[in-house]
């Protein structure tokens, strides 16, 4: 139950397109096509934006977008805006009804 | 609306015990996998536990196993957390989460609790 690989930072100016790996293992990731992606804005809950690899839940940008190779997933932001800037968070079944996170990644807004 | 409110956090001293609970309401809580998730401090997201609609499954990260028990209370509509034998590293806000499905983990959470281990 290690913690997926994801990088701590990633910056990019406004109306750029940035993109988050998270790599995992073939016990999790590579596993199952369900990774689940989060962002969390500072002292706030985390918030559901991609799950199952690459669907948005209702109410999501279409500017959020993820895959899946391998053992690693990825989340895109394409046109990025200064309200993107916050922590986000993959997270992948690891099988028996468990579930493992990334490391965390910390987008900034140029 | 969905809502979850989680309470019962606070200072706690190692070795110590502490209950967590989680109020939900705007769903059919009994329909629902639940899931507790933490975050120590300037850290990251760490899934904790599970259970099933019913109770009968439950499931939890190494690190708690023997020492944090997951429960619910259906006609209470609420999620609870045992904590026990608590450690300095135990140290985090705790979240409850619903699970939307496998698929769809973790689609609602609360404002979450902290919990704060130390002498």
């Amino acid at each position: 139950q290690s913690a997926l690989t994801q990088p701590a930072s990633v910056s990019g100016s406004p109306g750029q397109s940035i993109t988050i790996s998270c790599t995992g293992t073939s016990s999790d990731v590579g596993s199952y096509n369900l990774v689940s992606w989060y962002q969390q804005h500072p002292g706030k809950a985390p918030k559901l934006m991609i799950y199952e690899g690459s669907k948005r839940p209702s109410g999501v940008s279409n500017r959020f977008s993820g895959s899946k190779s391998g053992n690693t997933a990825s989340l895109t932001i394409s046109g990025l805006q200064a309200e993107d800037e916050a922590d986000y968070y993959c997270c992948s079944y690891a099988g028996s009804s468990s579930y493992v996170f990334g490391t965390g990644t910390k987008v900034t807004v140029l | 609306e969905v809502q979850l409110v989680e309470s019962g956090g606070g200072l706690v001293q190692p070795g110590g015990s502490l209950r967590l609970s989680c109020a939900a309401s705007g769903f059919t809580f009994s329909s629902y996998w639940m899931s507790w998730v933490r975050q120590a401090p300037g850290k990251g997201l760490e899934w904790v536990a599970n259970i099933k609609q019913d109770g009968s499954e439950k499931y939890y990260v190494d690190s708690v196993k023997g020492r944090f028990t997951i429960s619910r209370d259906n006609a209470k509509n609420s999620l609870y957390l045992q904590m026990n034998s608590l450690r300095a590293e135990d140290t985090a806000v705790y979240y409850c989460a619903r699970v939307g499905g496998i698929d769809y983990p973790f689609d609602y959470w609360g404002q979450g609790t902290l919990v704060t281990v130390s002498s």
